[in-house]
């Protein structure tokens, strides 16, 4: 029982490059999320998806797309990076509400 | 919308209590949580407690919860050093989960 897997663990991309970051859980959980952590400003949503095939727009949404592939896997795929995408990015799952885990992160620069 | 505040920063010395604050704005939150990041990792779920119940005791951690007032806070009985991290407070209702910015705290000797 892995919980939560992200892949990739670090990347460096220049300005307008375009990538995709993994997550899977084997928690069975329904609702998935992305988050960024940037300093001073905590967690903040970026996109979530309650359940296979669906996907909601959090605090932070622009730049960025999702993909809730199947139960198990949620991508977000930035099109064109932009500097001010530089951040720490945690993927989560849970169930009816009560947060299951967290990823361990994946560490991103912009330059 | 939602809004979850804490203070940034709380130093306190080893053998001492600390007190995490939390304030949240959504009256409709279900589960409110704290979690612990170290640095360089993840964060770890340590508890969390239903909005019904006013507290919550495990081991060293005490969390209480004033509806009314819509405030959280969590309580570190005997603080060592290994609790030094950034504890995040966070609230749900339905599907989303809102944080905090994160509490600080540095335990010294």
């Amino acid at each position: 029982n892995a919980g939560v897997t992200q892949t990739p663990k670090f990347q460096v991309l220049k300005t307008g490059q375009s990538m995709t970051l993994q997550c899977a859980q084997d928690m069975n959980h329904n609702s998935m999320y992305w988050y960024r952590q940037d300093p001073g400003m905590g967690l903040r949503l970026i996109y979530y998806s309650a359940s296979e095939g669906t996907t909601d727009k959090g605090e932070v949404p622009n730049g960025y797309n999702v993909s809730r592939l199947n139960k198990r896997e949620f991508s977000l795929r930035l099109e064109s990076a932009a500097p001010s995408q530089t951040s720490v990015y945690f993927c989560a799952s849970s169930e009816l509400g009560r947060l299951g885990s967290f990823g361990p992160g994946t560490r991103l620069t912009v330059t | 919308g939602e809004d979850v505040e804490q203070s940034l920063f709380l130093s306190v010395r080893e053998g001492d209590s600390s007190v995490i604050n939390c304030t949240y704005t959504d009256s409709s939150s279900t589960y409110l949580y704290w979690y612990k990041q170290e640095p360089g990792a993840g964060l770890q779920l340590l508890t969390y407690i239903f909005s019904n119940m006013d507290m919550k005791q495990d081991q060293r951690l005490t969390v209480l919860l004033n509806k009314k007032d819509k405030h959280l806070s969590l309580r570190i009985a005997d603080t060592q050093t290994g609790d030094s991290a950034i504890y995040f407070c966070a609230e749900s209702n339905g599907d989303k989960l809102i944080f905090g910015t994160g509490t600080r705290l540095q335990v010294f000797p």
